[in-house]
Order: C-alpha cells, then structure tokens, then sequence
C-alpha cells in the first residue's frame, strides 16, 4: 500500500538556515507527490507537487526514485515558514490523499 | 470566491449521541473528499464523492460512520452512536476534476469533535 513517512516530529532551525523537511514514500507503480502546509490558524493549502518542479516561497522539493525520497528544502529559512508541514501521495484511484504524519517546523528569530 | 465552509466548527457530544457534520464545497467542484485527522497525526482519508455517487468509502472505520451528498454539491458526514475514539477532527476538500486524476483538493477549516 501507499505510504510516506515523515521521520521528524519536529524541526527547529533559525532563521537564515538552510532547512530540510524529510520525506520517503513506498509506492508500486509512478507516484505523485506532493508537500502540503498548514499555517498557525489557517486550513490546510498545496504548497507544491512534484509534477510542477516549481519554486514556491523559496522550497523546491526533488523526487529521488533510487532513494525513494520526496525532501522539501530551503536554502533561507524564513520565521514565517513556521508551519505544519504534510508530505503526501495519492492512491490508486480517485485522487485521495495520503498524509504522512506531518512535521513542525520551528524558526526561531 | 468562498472556499470550502464545513459546520459546525466545533461540536461537543456525549458517547452515544449522533451527529452531523456539513461541507459545502466549491462552487462546481466535482469530487469532494472527507479525512479524518487525530491529534498529532496527518489526514486520513475517509470517503470519496465523484459528483452525486460515493466512489470509495474504504476509509469509514466503521458502519457507524455513513456519508452523503444528494444532489452533487454539500455533503454531510453522520456519525451514529459516537464513542470516544471518534474524537478528531473531520477535513473536507473539493477538487475540481474527476476519479483518475490529482488536482488540487482546497481544504476546509474542519469541525473538531470531542466525544466526552
């Protein structure tokens, strides 16, 4: 079955550091991958897919099929990317998500 | 335009009461998903709307959990007889494309139920 895992609960860098959210997925077949983000007080939003290979608010995330990995970076972390983070896939039909457990991040000024 | 409205936003029941819960999509939306998220965990699906017909309920956790969505637009999530376990709170999202594809799902703020 699909599924990502998210080993970090919790990251707190500051700000100006580099930051790497960690994510790997087990999937059969071509995955679609995507990192979505849930600010303090606000709903759950798409930050980026990985079919985009696009830059949003300065994090990129690369898909490595050898390692299996889906990692979100940013080169400068900023205090307002502190937010819940949820690396995601989908399943084999119908476009439902799966969500892996999510990981805090923390800039600290 | 709106986003996705869900509501109540907060529901409290004792064990053994039902309850119901609301989304209202997007305007137009075609498919319209419900997950349930504990506390420190990611969404998990729940169920799966394509318009009018429920394509995929293989993540209602039991047969007391039953979901709806007549005429293609709101949805309702009823839950029968809760138990403390059903504590979590409930996502609803909308996308605008059909079973097969991946298209954004635009989240709802979510109803947070506590089972007491």
């Amino acid at each position: 079955a699909q599924r990502v895992t998210q080993p970090e609960k919790l990251l707190s860098v500051f700000k100006g550091a580099p930051v790497e959210l960690k994510c790997n997925y087990s999937y059969s077949g071509s995955p679609e991958l995507f990192w979505y983000v849930q600010y303090s007080r606000q709903r759950l939003q798409l930050l980026l897919r990985h079919i985009s290979r696009e830059s949003i608010k300065g994090f990129t995330a690369d898909l490595n099929k050898g390692e299996t990995s889906f990692h979100l970076k940013k080169p400068f972390a900023q205090e307002e990317d502190s937010a819940m983070y949820y690396c995601v896939t989908t399943g084999n039909q119908g476009g439902k998500l799966i969500f892996g457990q999510g990981t805090e991040l923390s800039v600290k000024p | 335009g709106a986003g996705v409205s869900q509501s109540p936003r907060y529901k409290v029941a004792k064990r053994g009461q039902d309850v119901a819960l609301r989304c209202d999509p997007i305007s137009g939306h075609v498919s319209l998903f419900w997950y349930q998220q504990a506390l420190g965990q990611g969404p998990e699906f729940l169920t799966y709307f394509q318009n009018e017909a429920q394509l995929d309920k293989s993540g209602l956790p039991s047969d007391r959990f039953f979901a709806e969505r007549p005429e293609g637009s709101v949805s309702t999530l009823k839950i029968q007889r809760t138990q403390q376990e059903d504590s979590a709170v409930y996502l609803c999202a909308s996308s605008s494309r059909g079973q097969g594809r991946s298209y954004e799902q635009y989240f709802g703020p979510g109803t947070r139920l506590t089972v007491t």
